[in-house]
């Protein structure tokens, strides 16, 4: 079963636009990722934020979790072309076995 | 050379056929995993693999069946393949001390027709 959903499920913004998706998760957690998916290829890690940690940066992505809300959101300052892709969160319980992932945004980006 | 590598990239095959997808890393991680992935979904852990004796059911193992020949190899197999076994395979690797940041191969694209 998925752990997490991601909101919206579509995205289409133009260039230089932020782009912001959601993820809301059910159980407790211990970290939660950002994955990157080009279409049709394998998945690229962004960013990990531990369950102790509100807000993470790298680079032009901000990553924000509300452990209380059980939900998180990935925001892409002055989007590109070239971040059109599928982003998924992925969380995991602690037990270092493995991750479960949620069903994606699809950010297009239009130049 | 990427680091994780699938083989074959495509493959189309009949309901009832053995095949066996295979994932090659450079990476020296110990960590294996297998996902499929459907139209509209995240992925689905398959199994994985801490070492080469250590392998584990994952949330839809059924229908398949892996073996991790090596350090660097992991294979994953459907021993009668039917058709709602389309779908894009992933194989991912992860080292010990980073276990959550995961590193995917390419995909296999398998069609079961």
């Amino acid at each position: 079963s998925q752990q997490g959903e991601e909101d919206p499920q579509a995205l289409s913004i133009q260039e230089g636009e932020n782009a912001t998706m959601n993820c809301s998760y059910k159980t407790s957690i211990n970290n939660l990722q950002w994955y990157r998916q080009n279409s049709g290829r394998g998945l690229v890690h962004l960013i990990l934020i531990r369950s102790n940690e509100r807000e993470k940066h790298s680079g032009r992505l901000r990553v924000t979790l509300d452990t209380s809300k059980k939900s998180s959101s990935l925001l892409i300052t002055a989007s590109r072309a070239a971040d059109t892709a599928s982003y998924f969160c992925a969380t995991d319980d602690g037990s270092a076995r493995q991750l479960t992932f949620g069903s994606g945004t699809q950010l297009t980006v239009l130049p | 050379d990427a680091d994780v590598t699938q083989t074959p990239r495509n493959r189309i095959t009949k309901t009832g056929k053995r095949i066996m997808l295979e994932c090659s890393q450079t990476k020296g991680h110990d960590r294996m995993y297998w996902y499929r992935q459907d139209p509209g979904l995240g992925l689905r852990l398959i199994y994985y693999s801490f070492d080469v004796k250590d392998i584990n059911k994952g949330e839809i193992s059924d229908g398949y069946s892996v073996s991790r020949q090596a350090q660097a190899k992991f294979s994953l197999s459907l021993e009668s393949a039917i058709p709602n076994q389309t779908a894009l395979y992933f194989c991912a690797t992860s080292d010990l001390r980073t276990p959550y940041e995961q590193y995917f191969g390419p995909g296999t694209r398998l069609t079961v027709t």
